[in-house]
């Protein structure tokens, strides 16, 4: 298996643009997680679904972020509109059940400018 | 005004010595506790992890500590190597809901 697959892996946009992150989990994997890595706060959870279905979203920021899941192969995280402080570097997770181990992809860099 | 990050522990070792990161949790009804190391530039890895019905699991080069009387966690990274370096996160999972640590930069000099 080629690992969990994020793209773009890098975005620069303009400040009111809308912007949308790809993840692709790893096959068989029935939990993925969208994950924001800033210097300011650390890696925090956004949200995460099991089988497609969104379980909590509590960590999305605010609702200008949303995410799905159409299928058990791709996922979704869009911004819109983004802002500057939007500006961080994005990760998708997969693993199989909830409490094991997560493999995360490569991540998306963002710039918002 | 001024931004200010995260200031993430430092430590930095000769190559061959070992090293122990350490972390301390803040939950007390987690019950799984999982060691990653992030390299720069990509995503956090898997190292090793832990139940809480133990207290001690040895991997290949690597052994974590968990005292849950104090909620501290520990990693041993035996005979680090320059490869080693980069920054390690503890997570903490309650209710299968993982809390990522800050983080501990750990530099190898060969």
């Amino acid at each position: 298996d080629a690992g969990v697959i994020q793209s773009p892996r890098h975005e620069v946009t303009e400040m009111g643009q809308e912007v949308t992150l790809r993840c692709k989990p790893i096959s068989g994997h029935d939990y993925l997680f969208w994950y924001r890595q800033t210097m300011m706060r650390g890696l925090e959870l956004l949200i995460y679904f099991n089988n497609n279905v969104p379980i909590d979203d509590s960590g999305m920021p605010e609702d200008r972020f949303s995410a799905k899941m159409p299928n058990a192969s791709f996922s979704t995280l869009k911004i819109q509109p983004s802002e500057p402080r939007d500006s961080a570097v994005y990760f998708c997770a997969s693993s199989f059940g909830l409490s094991n181990e997560q493999f995360f992809g490569p991540g998306t860099r963002l710039t918002v400018l | 005004g001024e931004s200010v990050g995260l200031h993430l522990p430092t430590l930095s070792v000769q190559e061959g010595d070992n090293s122990i990161i350490n972390c301390a949790y803040s939950n007390s009804a987690s019950d799984y506790f999982i060691w990653y190391k992030q390299e720069s530039g990509k995503g956090p890895q898997f190292i090793i992890d832990i139940r809480s019905n133990m207290d001690k699991r040895q991997g290949q080069r690597v052994t974590v500590l968990l005292n849950k009387t104090v909620k501290h966690l520990s990693l041993q990274i035996a005979a680090t190597q320059p490869g080693d370096s980069a920054v390690y996160f503890c997570a903490e999972i309650s209710a299968g809901k993982s809390t990522f640590g800050d983080g501990t930069t750990l530099t190898v000099k060969p």
